[in-house]
């Protein structure tokens, strides 16, 4: 058990670049999950992916965003035009077959 | 709309002490209480969970207690240590949605 891994783990962009993000879940665990984390707040819900099946995105995943986890394995997010709004720490976390969700180390984007 | 609400940004408590987390929620359908502690630059751990079910759960130096009928849980670590400085999220999901719902987190100092 290695634990999920995200690269990268920083990356700064200029606004209207697009971005993408991997994240390596612990293997075995068929949900993965995307959040987000601004300043101040706590981790938001993206999106969730039950093996290969994006089974849930929230309304803060606007059309700019896509996430997809083609063989049930890794996923990516990827983040097309980027803006300022979107500067967080973005978050990926594993689960197998129960609540308690694993997260990674977060890629901290920046977008300038 | 925060349906899950730490009060409190901030708690300071000398080591050996006891350090006392709350959290409020206000969805009655929520069945399943986390807590996550996040040290700066990593992303959240798992520490202890609750069913709501239950009214306690504990985990060595770590207890949860949940009132369901006031919607509040606490965490509750004794003896404080001062590696448990870091900055404690409480988090609530409900059946058959799979996502969590973070509060905002509260922010722990246990001072020598």
């Amino acid at each position: 058990d290695t634990g999920v891994s995200q690269n990268p783990r920083h990356k700064i962009t200029k606004r209207g670049q697009n971005v993408t993000f991997r994240c390596d879940p612990i293997s075995e665990h068929n949900r993965l999950y995307w959040y987000r984390q601004t300043l101040g707040q706590g981790p938001e819900f993206l999106t969730y992916f039950q093996n290969e099946a994006q089974l849930e995105k929230s309304r803060l995943l606007s059309d700019r965003f896509s996430a997809e986890r083609p063989k049930g394995s890794f996923s990516t997010l990827e983040i097309q035009r980027t803006e300022q709004g979107d500067s967080a720490m973005y978050l990926c976390a594993s689960v197998r077959d129960s609540y308690e969700q694993y997260f990674g180390p977060g890629t901290r984007l920046t977008v300038t | 709309d925060q349906q899950v609400k730490q009060n409190s940004p901030s708690l300071s408590v000398q080591e050996g002490r006891i350090s006392i987390l709350n959290c409020d929620y206000t969805n009655s359908m929520f069945d399943y209480f986390l807590w996550y502690k996040k040290y700066p630059a990593e992303g959240p751990t798992f520490l202890i969970s609750i069913s709501s079910i239950k009214d306690k759960n504990e985990d060595g130096r770590f207890t949860v207690f949940l009132n369901k009928s006031a919607k509040h849980l606490s965490l509750h670590i004794v003896p404080s240590q001062p590696g448990d400085s870091a900055v404690y999220f409480c988090a609530a999901s409900q059946y058959n949605t799979d996502k969590l719902i973070f509060g905002t987190g509260t922010r722990l100092q246990v001072f020598p």
